[in-house]
């Protein structure tokens, strides 16, 4: 799987969007950009996930550069429960061997 | 989305000690679950792969005769830490996709496990 190179940390402002760049360069051309997000002593969550176009969801929308170079999620409304680390993960969708492999991801602390 | 469940949330045992951690896909089957160890400030790590019915495959340097993994139903898996002692006290994860693509990953919420 391609590998991702995130922020290592963000603040951002409740009420206000937060952008979280990735740049994921030696993605090929049938890898996904996945989002999931891990609150604190919690499991990961999905958030949403993207091939070429862009996609949104409830709980966020996903920015995909045409070159497919990098991403940003975008978190509309950040609230303060959406502090959390935020992984940026590129991999085939579906295979044999499906599995994750967990970056450092970016801690995003949304201050009131 | 579909659920993960995970149990127990948090143990703490004597050192030598056996621990057994379930994870269950309630509402899908889960032919496949994935086993992950995360420690404090750091990122999650694969562990293994858990195979309904067939011996689980276990990610280099992980000991398979430490980490016992049992997947004998289509909702059900569990490790067992063996004879634990203090450096096995991690956060452990489990995860399983669901059908019908089975695009996504979905996680238990984890079991923080503490040797003593």
């Amino acid at each position: 799987d391609a590998k991702t190179t995130q922020p290592t940390s963000m603040d951002c402002a409740e009420g206000r969007a937060a952008n979280l760049p990735c740049n994921h360069s030696t993605i090929s051309g049938n890898e996904y950009v996945y989002w999931y997000r891990q609150i604190h002593s919690q499991g990961p969550q999905y958030i949403i996930h993207g091939l070429k176009n862009n996609e949104t969801n409830e709980m966020a929308s996903l920015i995909i550069t045409e070159d497919r170079k990098s991403s940003t999620l975008i978190l509309p409304h950040a609230t303060l429960r959406d502090t959390a680390v935020y992984y940026c993960i590129v991999r085939f969708p579906v295979s044999n061997d499906y599995k994750l492999s967990f970056g450092a991801g970016t801690t995003v602390t949304v201050r009131a | 989305g579909a659920v993960v469940s995970q149990h127990p949330s948090w143990v703490i045992c004597k050192s030598g000690t056996s621990v057994k951690i379930e994870c269950r896909s309630l509402d899908f089957q889960a032919t496949t679950m994935f086993w992950y160890r995360q420690f404090p400030k750091q990122s999650l790590m694969l562990m293994a792969t858990s195979n309904e019915g067939s011996k689980a495959t276990y990610e280099q340097g992980v000991e398979k005769d430490k980490f016992l993994i049992n997947h004998a139903s289509l909702t059900l898996s569990t490790l067992t830490v063996t004879s634990a002692h203090p450096e096995d006290s991690s956060f452990y994860i489990c995860s399983a996709s669901a059908p019908p693509a089975n695009e996504k990953l979905f996680f238990g919420s984890g079991t923080q496990l503490s040797v003593l």
